[in-house]
């Protein structure tokens, strides 16, 4: 089946510092990919939807400059988490509709977990 | 805005009982997928119910869409210890011109030796 990798899969980082994470659809193109967010034992939130090639529209309540979205390959989103704060700590799923495959198929990566200190 | 609310939010039980977890939801869907997930990992996907469908099987899955009530059901027969995961129930709808997937609340399931 399709496969989508995260990189990397747990980072830690200072306060103040940016972070970048990378989406990748290993063998299938993805035209539109997902960011959520997870705090621990809660729900995945939906924080923005990107499309290759234009700008991501975010969920209610998510800042853009904050979580930069850059989806400038059919295969590659990255979410780069900006001046991050210890609030900011969670764990970031991106997911990733294969084109080709119809809108009701999307793959899951397996999660980067984020610590900020 | 989370779309979906489940119930239970945990569920403890012993091997070999059946797990029934529920999920409700507020707006029109396309489809509903039932999704695992094991403590700090990834998202398995288990099922995916349109919103034609009343019911479908896999495996000792079974899982029930009643669209006039906005709600589903996912039902785990015979349950093993390694079914012991977070359910997640996640709506697939049409919004702003494109689809999002939304996820509920979410059931713990334990299961016991």
């Amino acid at each position: 089946g399709a496969v989508v990798s995260q990189h990397p899969s747990r980072v830690i980082c200072k306060s103040g510092t940016s972070v970048k994470i990378e989406c990748r659809s290993l063998d299938f193109q993805a035209t539109t990919m997902f960011w959520y967010r997870q705090f621990p034992k809660q729900s995945l939130m939906l924080m923005a939807t990107s499309n290759e090639g234009s700008k991501a529209t975010y969920e209610q309540g998510v800042e853009k400059d904050k979580f930069l979205i850059n989806h400038a390959s059919l295969t590659l989103s990255t979410l780069t988490v900006t001046s991050a704060h210890p609030e900011d700590s969670s764990f970031y799923i991106c997911s990733a509709r294969d084109g080709l495959a119809g809108l009701e198929t999307q793959y899951f990566g397996p999660g980067t977990r984020l610590l900020v200190l | 805005s989370q779309q979906g609310e489940e119930d239970p939010q945990a569920l403890s039980i012993q091997e070999g009982e059946n797990a029934t977890m529920n999920c409700s939801y507020k707006t029109s869907i396309n489809n509903l997928q039932w999704y695992r997930q094991n403590s700090g990992r990834g998202l398995v996907h288990l099922i995916l119910i349109r919103s034609n469908e009343r019911e479908k099987h896999s495996g000792r899955l079974r899982v029930t869409l009643d669209t006039s009530k906005k709600s589903s059901s996912l039902l785990i027969t015979a349950s093993r210890a390694a079914d012991t995961a977070s359910y997640f129930c996640a709506t697939d709808a049409t919004s702003g011109g494109g689809n999002k997937l939304t996820f509920g609340t979410g059931t713990q399931l334990k299961v016991e030796l």
